[in-house]
């Protein structure tokens, strides 16, 4: 089965930061990438799907790259509201292996 | 489209739970449900789950044997029942579904609490 790497498991930035996560598959999988928010007490909620497409309703500053095997998740402004674990999951084939996750706090 | 699951539950070692999540706004034909659980303070982890593209339910291979998903179209209901429960399958279960092989809608999740 592919591995799904993230790093790093936690970050601590300030408001207005630039915060970058990565996500790495042990095989190439194009772009059947997605990233999800779990934020502390709730559901998971899809950000982004097929690495770069932002869901519906998700604010721009979030965006994602990558294909092949490594992926990247930005939050190009750090939000006080940002503070979450974020997934990634692959789901270009069975298992629909999620990452360990990265916790992403305020400094 | 709103998932609602079962609620919570208590189970010896052992045993066996299944639990449910009723969907509406939509009817199950259309959407595959999957079925993804978290333990304590850990991640997230997918469990198995219906492929539109393959017309299949694939169980991940760690609960092959222990897992049996299904879906009652008439009542637009999912089930999962996991047995031989241990105290490691302590978690939040939850129910996932949403366009092709994406989670864009999920159920609340229901606690499954092994205990002797």
């Amino acid at each position: 089965d592919i591995q799904m790497t993230q790093s790093p498991s936690s970050l601590s930035a300030s408001v207005g930061d630039r915060v970058t996560i990565t996500c790495r598959a042990s095989q190439g999988i194009i772009n059947y990438l997605a990233w999800y928010q779990q934020k502390p007490g709730k559901v998971p909620k899809l950000l982004i799907y097929a690495a770069s497409t932002l869901q519906s309703g998700v604010p721009s500053r979030f965006s994602g790259s990558g294909s092949g095997a490594d992926f990247t998740l930005t939050i190009s402004s750090l939000q006080p509201e940002d503070v979450a674990t974020y997934y990634c999951q692959k789901y270009n084939s069975a298992p629909w292996t999620f990452g360990q996750g990265t916790k992403v706090e305020i400094k | 489209v709103q998932l609602v699951q079962s609620g919570a539950e208590v189970k010896k070692p052992g045993a066996s739970v299944k639990v449910s999540c009723k969907v509406s706004g939509y009817t199950l034909t259309k959407f595959s449900i999957h079925w993804v659980r978290q333990a304590p303070g850990k991640g997230l982890e997918w469990m198995g789950g219906f492929d539109p593209e393959d017309g299949e339910r694939i169980y991940a291979q760690k609960f092959q044997g222990r897992v049996t998903m299904t879906e009652d179209t008439s009542t637009d209901t999912a089930y999962m029942e996991l047995s031989s429960l241990r105290s490691e399958d302590t978690a939040l279960y939850y129910c996932a579904t949403g366009s092709w092989r994406l989670f864009d809608y999920w159920g609340q999740g229901t606690l499954v609490t092994v205990s002797s």
